[in-house]
């Protein structure tokens, strides 16, 4: 079982398109991480999100963390082919990520 | 400034046979990171290392898999006796150094992984 559950787990639209991708748990983590990983290459760390109820903006990406900090949310903005990948979040307790599986985004031109 | 390297990218092995994985962190950076990723399950944590010490392997299985961080050198993870379960990416992450001796770990970069196929 994922101690992170992300949702869902396969997306496809179509360029211009808005979506939001979840990762929730029932855990407490001091940090939650996103990280967009293309094919055969490791994790790319995008944002770091630290305080409870805080949202971040990268661009057209928009990352928020729950207020009890055990869940969290990217919503990318009028999404481009560019943005195809997997995105990972992670949770961090002292030195140890906990990743979910994973959203595979699949940006149609 | 180069990234994390791990070398070999793919590497096949007969059942058997041992598995050594290299790793060398970024510049300035004094910790390794191991993780394994098998298809649609994520990353999984392995073992921490920092110059000569193993800091946390509470990820690794207990027996076949070591990891070493020598004070010269890449870091390695080893796998003997490999098993077909074994097939995996497993990629170093590296940070530098941050209060009280540990890594900054919300500052991790990985390399780019390495392929392992048991035959």
């Amino acid at each position: 079982t994922q101690l992170l559950e992300q949702s869902p787990q396969f997306l496809s639209i179509q360029e211009g398109e808005n979506l939001t991708v979840y990762c929730n748990s029932s855990s407490v983590f001091s940090s939650l991480q996103w990280y967009r990983q293309e094919p055969g290459e490791g994790p790319v760390l995008l944002v770091t999100v630290v305080t409870g109820g805080e949202v971040k903006k990268l661009k057209r990406l928009t990352f928020q963390f729950g207020d009890a900090r055990k869940d969290s949310s990217l919503h990318i903005t009028a999404a481009q082919p560019g943005d195809t990948g997997l995105y990972l979040c992670a949770g961090a307790r002292d030195y140890k990520l906990s990743f979910g599986a994973g959203t595979t985004v699949t940006v149609r031109a | 400034n180069a990234g994390v390297m791990q070398n070999p990218r793919h590497l096949v092995r007969r059942r058997g046979q041992e598995a050594r994985l290299r790793c060398s962190p970024m510049k300035g950076h004094s910790h390794v990171y191991w993780y394994r990723q098998l298809p649609e399950e994520g990353l999984k944590f392995m073992v921490y290392l920092q110059k000569e010490n193993i800091i946390d392997e509470s990820g690794m299985p207990k027996e076949r898999f070591s990891a070493e961080f020598p004070k010269e050198g890449p870091s390695i993870l080893r796998i003997q006796q490999v098993v077909r379960g074994d097939s995996a990416a497993y990629f170093c992450a590296s940070s530098p150094p941050g209060l009280g001796g540990q890594g900054r770990y919300e500052k991790l970069f990985f390399g780019s992984g390495t392929q392992l196929s048991v035959l």
